[in-house]
């Protein structure tokens, strides 16, 4: 079993949809969760991130950390055909980018 | 543009062949991180260096070897290939003493084993 858990998807939805993207894990050591965006033929970007439980917003995008369940989640408001690509969650037990362990990515379209 | 530079953009290359993929990271960041990314596995850690030093290891082959020059930028060297080594492999760099799990990512390598 992969210590991170990502539905790859593809997910398609219409414009201006709420998305939601998720991850589980197992390892209870991880503290610092992070959500990338990857772009056709691009490396990742970061996107979010947040340290242990609770909730994050940044604009369109909501991140929620449920450390009880295991449990990550990215919302996107309002979503954009500009949004359409592949998400991917990290995570890390370290402070910083060490080590970070990624989950297989969701393929997001938004379609106009 | 992330800043990371990594060449070749795509390589194609035969079972048993070496290979050396090349990164440049962003001005000022001392740590090289090394990814590989396939459709089955994901976006896998392979290896850290820092300012020259190795200073992490992940899912790393022992086929696999990296180092960082004293100019920062750093080589990934794949020997013995196998089909199974054909993927996307990403250099990233960071910035030490941020804490922000942010990692510039360049645009990765293409290497395709036939």
């Amino acid at each position: 079993q992969k210590e991170v858990e990502q539905d790859p998807g593809p997910l398609s939805v219409p414009e201006g949809a709420i998305v939601s993207l998720n991850c589980t894990y197992s390892n209870s050591a991880f503290q610092y969760f992070m959500w990338y965006r990857q772009y056709s033929r691009k490396g990742p970007e970061l996107l979010m991130y947040t340290y242990s439980s609770g909730n994050k917003e940044d604009g369109r995008f909501t991140a929620q950390v449920d450390k009880s369940s295991k449990y990550i989640s990215l919302f996107i408001r309002d979503s954009q055909p500009s949004d359409s690509a592949t998400y991917l969650c990290a995570m890390s037990p370290f402070q910083g980018a060490q080590k970070l362990v990624f989950g297989q990515g969701t393929r997001l379209t938004i379609n106009p | 543009d992330s800043g990371v530079t990594q060449t070749p953009k795509h390589l194609i290359t035969a079972t048993g062949q070496r290979v050396t993929l090349r990164c440049s990271p962003r001005s000022g960041d001392l740590s090289v991180y090394w990814y590989q990314q396939s459709l089955d596995q994901g976006l896998q850690f392979l290896i850290q260096y820092y300012n020259g030093e190795e200073r992490a290891k992940g899912n790393i082959l022992e086929r696999f070897s990296a180092q960082q020059f004293p100019d920062l930028h750093s080589e990934l060297n794949l020997s013995s290939l196998e089909l199974g080594d054909s993927a996307l492999y990403f250099c990233a760099s960071s910035v030490e003493g941020v804490h922000t799990g942010e990692l510039f990512f360049g645009e990765g390598s293409r290497l395709t084993v036939l």
